[in-house]
């Protein structure tokens, strides 16, 4: 089946430093990327599209600034947290749909856990 | 916009019980219905999805869901889980049209021996 990874699997941080979190889709292509946040007991929030070859589009109530998304090519999407503070501690997670259809299969990378002290 | 309830949040069963994990959702247009199932320290993994057609959809690992529209409900079933069952399980929306996903909060099944 196809597989989405993400480096690293967890980082500890300072406050105010900057950390990148890579998702890649193994053996698949994919123009679009998602990238989520789960907080503990709750669910997926989705943060941002990611597209590639051109800017990701934010939902609503997240900071385009802080939270930098690259799509580099068609199996890398980057995600960078900048200035991190305790708040943006979360797990992070992304997916890539296998297909351009709407109902295409997504599939999600193994998430990564940002803490930041 | 849409919204996705899972009105338990944790269901523990016996082996070879029966279960079913309830989800609703709000939507004011045609939708895609999706459940995903995370093992610990592991990602999101599709069970099973309704785009169109039959509303009793099969799925991997013995499960399965039945879109019910007038009830707004994709309700997910196995007739006798496993231990290996004991996972998280997310229900999903997507409008149709999108590739956006709006998920419910979760149901973690723990089966016991």
């Amino acid at each position: 089946g196809a597989v989405v990874s993400q480096h690293p699997s967890w980082v500890i941080c300072k406050s105010g430093t900057s950390v990148k979190i890579e998702c890649r889709s193994l053996d698949f292509q994919a123009t679009t990327m998602f990238w989520y946040r789960q907080f503990p007991k709750q669910s997926l929030m989705l943060m941002a599209t990611s597209n590639e070859g051109s800017k990701a589009t934010y939902e609503q109530g997240v900071e385009k600034d802080k939270f930098l998304i690259n799509h580099a090519s068609l199996t890398l999407s980057t995600l960078t947290v900048t200035s991190a503070h305790p708040e943006d501690s979360s797990f992070y997670i992304c997916s890539a749909p296998r297909g351009v259809r709407p109902g295409d299969t997504q599939y999600f990378g193994p998430g990564t856990r940002l803490t930041v002290l | 916009a849409q919204s996705v309830t899972q009105l338990d949040s944790q269901v523990p069963v016996f082996e070879e019980a029966p279960v079913e994990l309830r989800c609703n959702y709000s939507s004011s247009v045609s939708v895609y219905l999706f459940w995903y199932v995370q093992y610990p320290n592991q990602g999101l993994q599709l069970l099973l999805k309704y785009l169109s057609g039959s509303t009793l959809v099969k799925g991997i690992n013995g499960f399965e869901a039945e879109f019910n529209k007038s009830q707004t409900s994709f309700h997910l079933r196995k007739p006798s889980v496993h231990i290996s069952d004991t996972a998280e399980y997310f229900c999903a929306v997507s409008q149709g049209g999108s590739e956006k996903l709006v998920f419910g909060k979760g149901t973690k099944l723990t089966v016991n021996p």
